[in-house]
């Protein structure tokens, strides 16, 4: 069954440094997202992107992150300088089509980023 | 912003028995609604979803019931398994909009 897959699934990192999280979607898949959850929280939309630029973003979503489809197959995230309130789970996600139906999005397993 | 509420952090449901999980939200322009599950160090993957012109939706121990002038739903599970132990989220979206809204999660621990 196809899957959606991160690397790394544990990134520690000092504050202030840059990270780039990756992700592989599904391969015939044409929306991607990234949500995160911090420690006790909910899960927290932040960015959907499609057709090579995003489509909708949070105001989670600053100047501090950037997302980008470097080639065919994966999908990043980079947050450029990395804050405390930073770590949590990330999560990056993708679905076939959006609208006229429901909207499955298919999770990958996460990113634990700690920012210390 | 808690568009998107699930009151009881945690729920224990003997084996065999119901387990119902409950949501309730605010936007009732809200489309769809979905339910995911999660295990530890997994990502949350889709059980179920419903749209907002139903009131019931059924699959196999699976069913969600919507009420939409409580705007409230809930997710059935019945006979409840042991590896239905996982904290489960419900989810809200808009047609034709990407973003999923989620809930704060319930953990449901199932007793053998």
């Amino acid at each position: 069954e196809p899957e959606v897959t991160q690397t790394p699934s544990h990134q520690v990192t000092q504050m202030g440094q840059e990270v780039i999280l990756r992700c592989v979607p599904i391969s015939n898949h044409l929306y991607f997202y990234w949500y995160r959850q911090i420690l006790g929280q909910k899960v927290e939309f932040l960015v959907s992107f499609y057709n090579n630029e995003i489509s909708e973003k949070s105001e989670i979503f600053d100047d501090q992150f950037s997302v980008e489809r470097p080639d065919g197959s994966n999908f990043t995230l980079k947050i450029r300088s990395t804050k405390l309130e930073d770590s949590a789970m990330y999560f990056c996600a993708s679905s076939e089509a959006v609208g006229g139906g429901y909207n499955e999005q298919f999770f990958g397993p996460g990113t634990r980023l700690t920012v210390l | 912003d808690q568009q998107v509420k699930q009151n009881s952090p945690s729920l224990s449901v003997q084996e065999g028995r119901i387990s119902i999980l409950n949501c309730d939200y605010t936007n009732s322009m809200f489309d769809y609604f979905l339910w995911y599950k999660k295990y530890p160090a997994e990502g949350p993957t889709f059980l179920i979803s419903i749209s907002s012109i139903k009131d019931k939706n059924e699959d196999g121990r699976f069913t969600v019931f919507l009420n939409k002038s409580a705007k409230h739903l809930s997710l059935h599970i019945v006979p409840s398994q042991p590896g239905d132990s996982a904290v489960y989220f419900c989810a809200a979206a808009n047609f034709g909009n990407e973003k999923l809204t989620f809930g704060t999660g319930t953990r449901l621990t199932i007793i053998p």
